[in-house]
């Protein structure tokens, strides 16, 4: 079935650095992809969303891009702060609206 | 304005009882979602209810769970006869209707059978 996967489980940046955050998937029919931030013994909040007809796109210090010709899609935080501290999940949200999450990227943000 | 609330915010039960775990969505939001979360994993997808339609059921993984919205808005999630592998933060979700993506989640029922 489809799968939505993350690199890398854990990721250390220094604040005010860049970071970066991978995610694979499986379905290449997929059309809407969404990255949410969830902190510690919270729900998962919306960071921003994208759709295949865009390779791009930005919202307030954050990137998404999307490559659909490996799909792969990747958040980019700029100065990264430690409020930014918290799990980070893609999401497929083309399967008729359930979304279908990766595992996680733990982001730790050392001061 | 008030986001989805989950209750009771911790439930400890032992292995065989039945639960309920209830979720109010975002006034106005038709469509609304279950999911389970296993300790240090992504979200599984569970069971969405949009409108008056018949459920999407597919992720319920037994017939032990089951789920019911009354009246277009709250939501109680039953798991009948627990077993220790249902200890899981379960997450529900709202959104505008199920072709507006942007879904809003609360913070979660954790559930531990011992």
């Amino acid at each position: 079935g489809e799968s939505v996967g993350l690199h890398l489980p854990t990721l250390s940046v220094q604040e005010g650095d860049n970071s970066i955050i991978n995610c694979a998937y499986s379905n290449s029919a997929s059309d809407y992809f969404i990255w949410y931030k969830q902190e510690s013994g919270k729900g998962p909040q919306f960071i921003i969303d994208i759709r295949s007809n865009m390779d791009k796109r930005q919202g307030q210090r954050v990137t998404v891009l999307l490559n659909k010709t490996v799909k792969h899609l990747s958040l980019q935080i700029a100065a990264t702060q430690p409020g930014d501290s918290a799990v980070y999940f893609c999401a497929d949200g083309g399967q008729g609206g359930k979304l279908i999450f990766g595992q996680g990227t733990e982001l730790s943000v050392k001061p | 304005g008030a986001g989805v609330s989950q209750s009771p915010s911790n439930k400890v039960t032992e292995k065989g009882k039945d639960v309920e775990l209830r979720c109010d969505p975002i006034s106005g939001h038709t469509a609304l979602y279950w999911y389970r979360q296993s300790l240090g994993q992504g979200l599984e997808f569970l069971i969405y209810f949009q409108g008056n339609s018949a459920p999407d059921k597919s992720g319920l993984p037994s017939d032990r769970f089951s789920a019911e919205r009354t009246g277009g808005s709250v939501s109680t999630l039953t798991i009948q006869r627990t077993q220790q592998e249902d200890s899981a933060v379960y997450l529900c979700a709202s959104s505008l209707s199920s072709g507006s993506y942007e879904q809003y989640f609360g913070p979660g029922t954790r559930l531990t059978v011992t």
